[in-house]
Parts: C-alpha cells; structure tokens; sequence
C-alpha cells in the first residue's frame, strides 16, 4: 500500500507571496492533519480534516488555511508569506475513528517551505 | 494545553549499548502515545504506538512504556547500532491531534 505523499517537496517562494501545498493520505484513510515543523518551535499541529470537515485546529494564525476533498486528498494554502513560515511541513493521515478517540499517524516526507 | 519534554536533546552512545530515552507529558488524559524516528530532512517514521490502555509496546529491538499516571513514557533500543543515529520523537495523542516534543538526537558511536 503506498504511503503518504506529499508535494511539491521543496519551494522557494518570497515574502507576501502565497502557497498551497499538497498532500494524498494513505488509500483508506480518511483524515488528514497538517503540522508544521521548525528548528526553534519543534512540530506544532495547524489543523486536522475528515469528511471534507475541519475538525480541529491549532493557534495559527487565518493566513494558514486548509481544505480537503471528496478523495480524502488534502491541501494547505499559506497567504502573505512571512519569512518565519519557513519550515518542513508534514502531512499525516490515519483512519478516522469517532470523534473523542485517536487512531496511529502515519506521516508524509514533508514539503520544505523557504521563504526569501 | 499538553506539554511533552524529552531530555536530553542530544545524546551520543557507543554502538552496542542500549539507549533509554525519556519522555514526559502534563495531561494524563491521553488516547495513545506514539514514537517516531526522524532522519535528517525527512518525514516522521512511526516506530511503536501505545494505546493509553496498554503499559507497553515491543517490536524487535524497540520497547516502550507507558506510564499514565505519573505522565512518563520510556522507550528502550537494544544493542544500538550506528544506523539507530537519529531524533526520536514522543508524541501523545489526543483531542484529533498530536502533541510533540522536541526530540532526542541520538548518535550512535561505531
């Protein structure tokens, strides 16, 4: 079964310029989570999806937004890129149990994000 | 708002010698607890998920604990070897999403 893919895997992009990454979960599985990973703040969560749904979101601010699609693919859009956007940003997906409980992660190889 | 601390950040070992690494979280009320290798610039590789019913997990050289109540997990490999050099990552699993710690960067001494 193939794993989670992401892309692209790597963009330069500079400041105030907009992003959207994009991530294929694993076949099956049907939500989604996007967390962002840097040297200084380690990995945060920004928001995980299911059914097309946001379900949960992180203290990120609205210019980090998602969305996912009726084939369980996901994409994240960054608007107004600041410098401090840039980062590793990792996709996971699982299989989506009820709300309230927590099925295994299973990550993608990440996009690096630099921003100039 | 969960915390999860992993200490040391770095540590370096002689191959052949068994790592133990810490991990150490605010919120009991978790759902699972996963731990994950790091290669440099890659994605996150899961190595053992423990569910919160669970007080460990074993696969190979790996085990990991569990312990709920007084916030802690510890994840032992066995007769390191130089491909163990990597970051570890404990990460705690609740309320739809992961919380994370920083990491021990291991390195494996030949």
């Amino acid at each position: 079964k193939a794993g989670v893919t992401q892309t692209p895997r790597y963009l330069i992009k500079t400041r105030g310029q907009q992003v959207t990454l994009s991530c294929s979960p694993i076949s099956g599985h049907r939500s989604v989570s996007w967390y962002q990973q840097t040297p200084g703040q380690g990995l945060q969560f920004l928001f995980e999806y299911f059914s097309e749904t946001q379900r949960n979101k992180g203290n990120f601010p609205g210019r980090f937004s998602g969305r996912q699609f009726s084939n369980s693919r996901s994409e994240m859009n960054v608007s107004t890129l600041e410098l401090g956007d840039s980062a590793l940003y990792l996709c996971a997906s699982s299989l989506a149990p009820a709300r309230g409980t927590y099925n295994e992660q299973f990550f993608g190889p990440g996009t690096r994000l630099t921003v100039l | 708002k969960q915390e999860v601390t992993q200490i040391p950040a770095a540590l370096s070992v002689p191959e052949g010698e068994n790592l133990v690494l810490n991990c150490s979280f605010t919120d009991s009320a978790i759902y699972n607890l996963q731990w994950f290798r790091q290669d440099p610039g890659k994605g996150l590789t899961s190595l053992l998920l423990i569910q919160s019913s669970q007080r460990e997990q074993t696969s190979g050289r790996l085990n990991a604990s569990l312990d709920k109540s007084s916030g802690r997990s510890t994840l032992y490999i066995a007769a390191s070897q130089p491909g163990d050099s990597a970051t570890y990552l404990c990460a705690v699993g609740g309320n739809n999403r992961l919380a994370f710690g920083k990491g021990n960067q291991v390195v494996v001494i030949p």
